[in-house]
């Protein structure tokens, strides 16, 4: 079975630029979260959707916005981007089932794109 | 506001050596995930416990969610180089009128041959 998949591995741009992130859970999940990771720090939570449409948003400004599309991937997007938006960007994915609590199962992680904002 | 803390931030020790590292929180978690990370790459599943006073065990990993379920530790017995990586955990928190996970800070933990 494949895992959660990751595009592109590596991502440059230049301040002020958009950049785009894809990523595609594993089959039959619904669920997918997007992480931020500065190098040497833990992971903070950006976003949640499923079933198409945003559950949860962390602490992050309205330029980090996402989509998750009928087959389940997601788009991460970063408007305007600045020098500090350089991080690794994880994304997840659960199976959420009736009757589970919403964002409580256990996630599956993919490989995560590198963001480079130069 | 929920804090996951973690414990130590960073370890180093020679390989064959034996070491504890902790997950401490005030919440109470309905179930608490351990990840590794290694540099690059995603973190990967290791266990997920669900019961007070759970042990679950993992060849030289052992895995134990307290009693109250508010903490867990992670025993490494005889550790190996390929042992190295950033160790994660995650809690599970479940309330009326929503609900998340929550990750620790990690421990990076590093096995000297």
């Amino acid at each position: 079975e494949a895992g959660v998949t990751q595009s592109p591995t590596h991502l440059i741009k230049t301040r002020g630029q958009q950049a785009t992130l894809r990523c595609s859970p594993i089959s039959g999940h619904t669920s997918v979260y997007w992480y931020q990771q500065a190098l040497g720090l833990g992971l903070q939570f950006l976003l949640w959707y499923d079933e198409g449409e945003e559950r949860n948003r962390g602490n992050f400004p309205p330029r980090f916005s996402g989509r998750q599309f009928p087959n389940y991937s997601s788009e991460l997007n970063v408007n305007a981007l600045e020098l500090e938006d350089s991080a690794l960007y994880l994304c997840a994915s659960s199976f959420v089932g009736s009757g589970s609590t919403l964002g409580t199962d256990t996630q599956y992680f993919g490989p995560g794109t590198r963001l480079t904002v130069l | 506001t929920q804090l996951l803390e973690q414990s130590p931030q960073f370890l180093s020790i020679q390989e064959g050596e034996n070491l504890t590292v902790y997950c401490n929180s005030s919440s109470v978690f309905s179930s608490l995930q351990w990840y590794r990370q290694e540099p690059g790459e995603g973190p990967v599943l290791l266990v997920t416990v669900v019961t007070g006073g759970e042990v679950k065990k993992l060849k030289r990993l052992t895995f134990q969610f307290g009693d109250a379920r508010k903490d867990s530790s992670l025993h490494i017995t005889a550790a190996q180089p390929g042992d190295t990586g950033l160790y994660l955990c995650a809690g599970a928190i479940e309330y009326s009128s929503a609900s998340k996970i929550i990750f620790g800070s990690g421990t990076r933990l590093s096995i000297r041959p």
